[in-house]
Parts: C-alpha cells; structure tokens; sequence
C-alpha cells in the first residue's frame, strides 16, 4: 500500500537546528513535497524533490533518498513563527499525491 | 481577488441539511481540487477537476458531489450532511493536473455537522 510515516511532535529551541524525517511507500514515484501549515491556516507549499540530494532553499533544506523511500526537511535559526505543522506528501506514478499527517513542530524560547 | 477563496469560513449544519461549500480561484488555474483534513490523519482528496466541464472522484467521495461550470468556480455540495463530514474543506488548484505542479490552498471551510 502507499504510506507515509512522520513523527507526530517535535520540540526544539529557538535559533536551533531541526530535522523532521519522513520515510514513504509509494507505487512508482514522482516526487515528494513538504508543506507548511500554521494553526488554522491552509497548507503552503516549501519544497519539492524529486533526485536524490539536498535542496537549499534560505533556511529551509529538504533531502531526498529515493532508494530508501527517505525524505528530510532541516529548518536552521529557528524562529517563533517556524512553530506549525509540516506535511510530508508523495507523488505517485499517476501523480496523486499521498499526504502525511504532519508533524507539529514547537518552539520553546 | 488574489488566489483562492472559500466561504463560508465555518459553519455549523444540522444532519440531513444539504450544503455547498464554495471555491473561486483567480489565476485561471486548470485544475482544481477539494480535500478534507481530519485530525491526526493526511489531508484526503474527495473530487478533482482537470478542465473547466470535467470532474473526477479522488479516494472519499461519498456523499459529496462537485461541479465545475467554469474555470474559476469549484462548488463542492453535501447533498444530505452526516455527522461524520464534521472536518475542515480546502480547496486547492494547480496550473495542471496530472503533473508535479504546486497546489495553492484556500483559506480552508471548519464544517460541524450535528
């Protein structure tokens, strides 16, 4: 079946560096996005892989290993308004995409 | 306008009432898109639309039905609520569907069916 699995919560310091880790099963691939959504706001879009590597974008990186069904998104000098939830999402290979339940991430000053 | 809107923002409804949740997007995306997000679990995809004129089911369709008159407008109807379709409704679009294209969200609809 097609799954996506990422932690439910994660804490971290503000000015701190944190990894959100999500691995994926997926029938064919065509990529994998992450997603930041804010309480009761609607998901935007931060990043899409679909080599395998690293992709900087600001203080926002997202890593693809596409042999391991692997995916990272790595936030640098974090910030109060970094606290939200980050959606982990799949492509398939008929480009339906398949969507974590996120991980809720909190910043402690 | 810019992007999408949605409305209402919340609503409650009574089980059995029928309800239409409306969507405009502004930057004559072709494809268009209605999820509900439920907690703890990913969002899920109840109908699409490729192309002004056409729609399609996406994984839970039941008890929801979609049309799409235009390019800009995306109705999405409850022909008869029940409680189990209290959640929150984005609608999405995206240049095209089928492709790796970003989707942008609307604001997003806090339904309560009681």
């Amino acid at each position: 079946g097609q799954n996506i699995d990422q932690p439910t919560e994660m804490t971290a310091t503000e000015g701190a560096i944190v990894q959100i880790n999500c691995t994926y099963q997926t029938s064919g691939f065509n990529g994998l996005f992450w997603y930041q959504q804010h309480a009761g706001e609607a998901p935007t879009f931060l990043s899409y892989n679909v080599l395998d590597g690293l992709e900087e974008k600001g203080r926002f990186s997202s890593f693809l290993s596409r042999s391991k069904g692997y995916s990272y998104l790595l936030l640098k000098e974090l910030q109060m308004k970094d606290s939200a939830s980050y959606l982990c999402v799949s492509m398939d290979s008929n480009y339906q995409l398949i969507w974590g339940a996120g991980t809720k991430l909190i910043i402690k000053p | 306008i810019a992007g999408i809107t949605q409305a209402p923002t919340s609503q409650i409804l009574a089980a059995g009432r029928r309800m239409t949740l409306r969507c405009t997007q502004d930057m004559r995306h072709n494809a268009m898109y209605w999820y509900r997000q439920d907690l703890g679990l990913g969002l899920r995809l109840i109908h699409y639309s490729n192309t002004a004129g056409t729609t399609g089911k996406g994984e839970v369709p039941d008890g929801y039905s979609v049309s799409r008159a235009n390019t800009d407008d995306f109705p999405l109807t409850l022909a008869s609520a029940v409680p189990s379709q209290t959640s929150v409704y984005f609608c999405a679009s995206s240049d095209r569907v089928g492709s790796t294209d970003t989707q942008y969200f609307g604001p997003g609809t806090r339904l309560t069916v009681l």
